[in-house]
Formats: C-alpha cells, structure tokens, sequence
C-alpha cells in the first residue's frame, strides 16, 4: 500500500550510543518531515525538507541531523542519544505546493533512551 | 507565528451524544486548518480540513467542523457520538501561502463511554 515507512517501529539505546530512523515515502510526494510526540507536549517539528537537496531546521533541532538522501527518503540521525530524546518519533510527507492536502504520516519509532 | 490552542486536555462524553472538540489558532495571514485523529499505537490519520468557502466542513467517520474567522476557532463535532470515537485528536494549522510546515496543537483525548 501506498504511504509512509518508518524503521524501525522499536528501539532501546543506551546514553550515548548513536541511531538512525528511517523514512521513505513512495507517493512521489516533494516535502518530508520529522515530528516528535511527547505526552502533554503534541507534535514537535524536529526537521523537514520542503524539496530533495533542501532540509530546514523546526522548532526541536538540537541534538539532531537529517538527510535528504533522495526524494522517497528522509532519515533523522541521534548522535549522542540522551534520555531526553525518548519519545514517539513520526516521519510524514506532503505534495510542496499543494498546501491544502495536509500531510501523510508513517505509523511511528517508538526510541527508549536509558 | 502559527500556534495552535486546544484547551482541553480531556473530553469525555456518554456514547449518543453530541461531541465537541475545541481548537482556536492564531496566523498572521489567513489559515488552511485540518484535524488528524490518533488511535493507540497508530500514526496520525487525517479527518478534515478547511480550506476556503463554506464554513463548515465534513470529513471521515460522521465528523465535523465550523470554522469562526472572527473568533478563530475550527471546532471538532459530531452528532451522535461512538465507543470506537475514543482516540487523540489533533488541530493543526498553516498560513495559505509559502511552505510553512503544519503547526499542531498538544491534542485532546477524547474518552466515548458506553
């Protein structure tokens, strides 16, 4: 089915051990994003890539990097995890330009940091 | 700035009865407004959007909802409210021009009760 993969759907890191989350999209959409879900806190924009080449920083950058890699994928990287990094991870995509259609969400990492 | 204000944490309603979920937002410029529903363990799925025209909206599931431009507010509703409703709601927000991410609100947990 059409939409949006996430890898993995579960992972424990130690402090300071190092990960990448995955994403790809296979609905030709331009525009990906990285969000983070914490209880009481909603969605946090961590970074998106409104076009491939192209990734702009949200409103919860620090202590993350992202790659473009191509335009179906969009990999958010922990360098150092730290246990404030635990939380639900979502990846969704979106058709640049077409800003009513709203987003498409991947079905979420679930990241413990201990 | 874009943000995104729902008020209530919780909403709890007896199953047949009327729902509602409130968003206000604030934009500098005027807003293309969605909401996406959470079920457990699940990405985000969206229900409905407002983009121009008609105030109010229809979406998935027998959802819907008004928006008020002067008191800028995009409330959820439905008339007659399921067990299978229960879930977490999002309002989200972006500005109708440029590529600005969506902005999201911390979400409101609706409990239907049998």
């Amino acid at each position: 089915n059409a939409g949006v993969t996430q890898t993995p759907k579960f992972q424990v890191l130690k402090t300071g051990q190092s990960m990448t989350l995955q994403c790809a999209q296979d609905m030709n959409h331009n525009s990906m994003y990285w969000y983070r879900q914490d209880p009481g806190m909603g969605l946090r924009l961590i970074y998106y890539s409104a076009s491939e080449g192209t990734t702009d920083k949200g409103e919860v950058p620090n202590g993350y990097n992202v790659s473009r890699l191509n335009k179906r994928e969009f990999s958010l990287r922990l360098e150092s995890a730290a246990p404030s990094q635990t939380s639900v991870y979502f990846c969704a995509s979106s058709e640049q330009g077409a800003l009513h259609y709203g987003y498409t969400f991947g079905s979420g990492t679930r990241l413990t940091v201990v | 700035a874009q943000s995104v204000a729902q008020p209530e944490d919780q909403v709890n309603v007896a199953e047949g009865n009327p729902l509602t979920v409130k968003c206000t937002y604030s934009v500098s410029g005027n807003p293309y407004l969605f909401w996406y529903v959470q079920y457990p363990n699940r990405g985000l799925q969206f229900l409905l959007k407002y983009i121009t025209g008609d105030n109010l909206v229809k979406g998935s599931y027998g959802f819907e909802a008004e928006f008020n431009k002067s008191q800028t507010s995009f409330h959820l509703k439905k008339p007659s409210a399921l067990v299978s409703d229960s879930a977490l709601y999002f309002c989200a927000v972006r500005l109708n021009s440029g590529n600005t991410p969506l902005v999201f609100g911390k979400g409101t947990r609706l409990s239907v009760i049998a």
